[in-house]
């Protein structure tokens, strides 16, 4: 069966940094690439970006470039979501899903809730 | 980057009922590359429909999707209780992802 396990809910002052991940498990983790959805609270989807793990190419929707950073670490078969500097505004419920061969989000993650409050 | 409007916003209907939800996109999208997914409160979203009109692992017949070129439409034949929800159709194209702003399928 198909997992993607996500890391547990963060509670972040401004300007702190933040590493969520999200482990896969039951099937090749190298064989599919693994996005990153946001989600504000009473809002729509947003894709964020998205890493092969078989060489850790990454693309990044054009909204979030430059604001965090997308890896992985294929030994551990896990991938990350990373921000230096977190704004009140990254408040939000983070996704991470797998990416199927006609470019849908075959399975997800139960998501990682963030809350970003001085 | 292509945007998605759905429509309606909100359908009101009753369980047994069918409903059409619309995907519109501002350019041509391949329909290998338009998904339609599901959201319960307090779930992550479930993939229901992919390549327009392939359903998903598990997913019932009632779902099913058509669409090409820049409309497409998700159709429940008949409402269950748990179809009740949000639905977001998502699309690729030229590296980038999209999804619509979702529309909720309520109960009347």
């Amino acid at each position: 069966e198909v997992q993607l396990e996500q890391s547990g809910a963060e509670v972040k002052k401004p300007g702190e940094s933040l590493k969520m991940s999200c482990k896969g498990s039951g099937y090749s983790f190298t064989s599919n690439w693994i996005a990153w959805v946001r989600q504000k609270p009473g809002e729509g989807l947003e894709w964020m970006g998205i890493i092969y793990p078989g060489d850790s190419d990454t693309r990044y929707s054009p909204s979030f470039q430059g604001l965090v950073t997308i890896s992985v670490d294929k030994s551990i078969n896990t991938a990350y979501l990373q921000w230096s500097r977190l704004k009140a505004s990254d408040t939000a419920m983070y996704y991470c899903a797998r990416h199927g061969s006609s470019h849908e989000f075959d399975h997800w993650g139960q998501g990682t809730l963030v809350t970003v409050s001085s | 980057e292509i945007v998605l409007t759905q429509s309606p916003g909100t359908l009101s209907l009753s369980p047994g009922e069918r409903a059409a939800l619309s995907c519109r996109a501002s350019q041509t999208v391949s329909s290998s590359y338009l998904a339609w997914y599901q959201q319960k409160p307090g779930q992550a979203p479930r993939l229901l429909i992919y390549g327009a009109s392939r359903r998903a692992t598990g997913i019932p017949d009632r779902f099913s999707g058509s669409g090409s070129g820049t409309d497409f439409t998700l159709t429940i034949s008949r409402l269950e209780p748990e179809d009740f929800a949000v639905y977001y159709c998502q699309q690729y194209a030229g590296s980038l992802f999209t999804f619509g702003p979702g529309a909720r399928v309520e109960i009347k």
